[in-house]
């Protein structure tokens, strides 16, 4: 299994700002994923990051808002940019496992806007 | 497109009693399909997984999940719940491609246990 590292693990953050996340692997993996999650509701996914090539934002989900970077195989950040309280979530990182066959998840940054 | 559905929003059950969480999934072939939890303030956490073979499947924390092809069906059980079993449950399911573990999750069940 992965281990994932995600920081911050919550912050509390002014509208207008941007907020970068990082998430660290224990191992070196092909894809990483960012996932949102509202209040109340299910993980949604944001994007899907590929280290050396630029990252494939799902439906509803623009790199201006949210770029990603993946500088290797071990680490990826997210940012939440100009941000707003509808930004308020839960955002996981998330990597695949060996052979494909199942997803780990960090932690989680829970993050509030005010 | 695959979807994923769990038709309870929240459960309640005393301690000690059995469980049963439904989900149903909409593809068109056989996908991956996942059990998560989610403790209040954590992450996620794989309770058990299934790609093919027996449909029984076992997991941590005493879950099992039995896959019915013909009802589309995944459901999640426990025979007899511990107060630390509250938590979000998530199904998944993924149209599997090597590496690429792009995952669609139901909207979750909350369990709350009574004592």
């Amino acid at each position: 299994s992965a281990v994932i590292s995600q920081k911050p693990s919550r912050d509390i953050c002014q509208r207008g700002t941007s907020l970068t996340i990082q998430c660290q692997v224990d191992s070196q993996v092909t894809m990483m994923f960012w996932y949102r999650q509202q209040p109340g509701q299910s993980l949604t996914l944001i994007a899907t990051a590929n280290q050396g090539s630029e990252a494939t934002y799902e439906s509803g989900f623009v790199i201006d808002k949210f770029p990603i970077s993946r500088p290797n195989l071990t680490f990826s950040t997210l940012t939440v940019s100009n941000m707003s309280p509808e930004d308020s979530s839960i955002y996981l990182c998330s990597v695949a496992g060996v052979f494909g066959t199942e997803a780990f998840f960090g932690q989680g940054t829970r993050l509030t806007v005010v | 497109a695959q979807s994923v559905t769990q038709p309870d929003i929240h459960i309640t059950v005393s301690e000690g009693a059995s469980l049963e969480l439904r989900c149903n999934y909409s593809y068109g072939a056989t996908p991956y399909l996942f059990w998560y939890v989610q403790s209040p303030g954590q992450g996620l956490q794989l309770l058990l997984k299934y790609f093919s073979g027996d449909t029984l499947v076992q997991g941590i924390k005493g879950f099992e999940a039995e896959f019915k092809r013909s009802q589309s069906s995944f459901n999640l059980r426990k025979p007899s719940v511990h107060w630390s079993d509250a938590a979000e449950y998530f199904c998944a399911v993924v149209k599997s491609n090597f590496g690429n573990e792009k995952l669609t999750f139901g909207t979750g069940t909350r369990l709350t246990i009574i004592p």
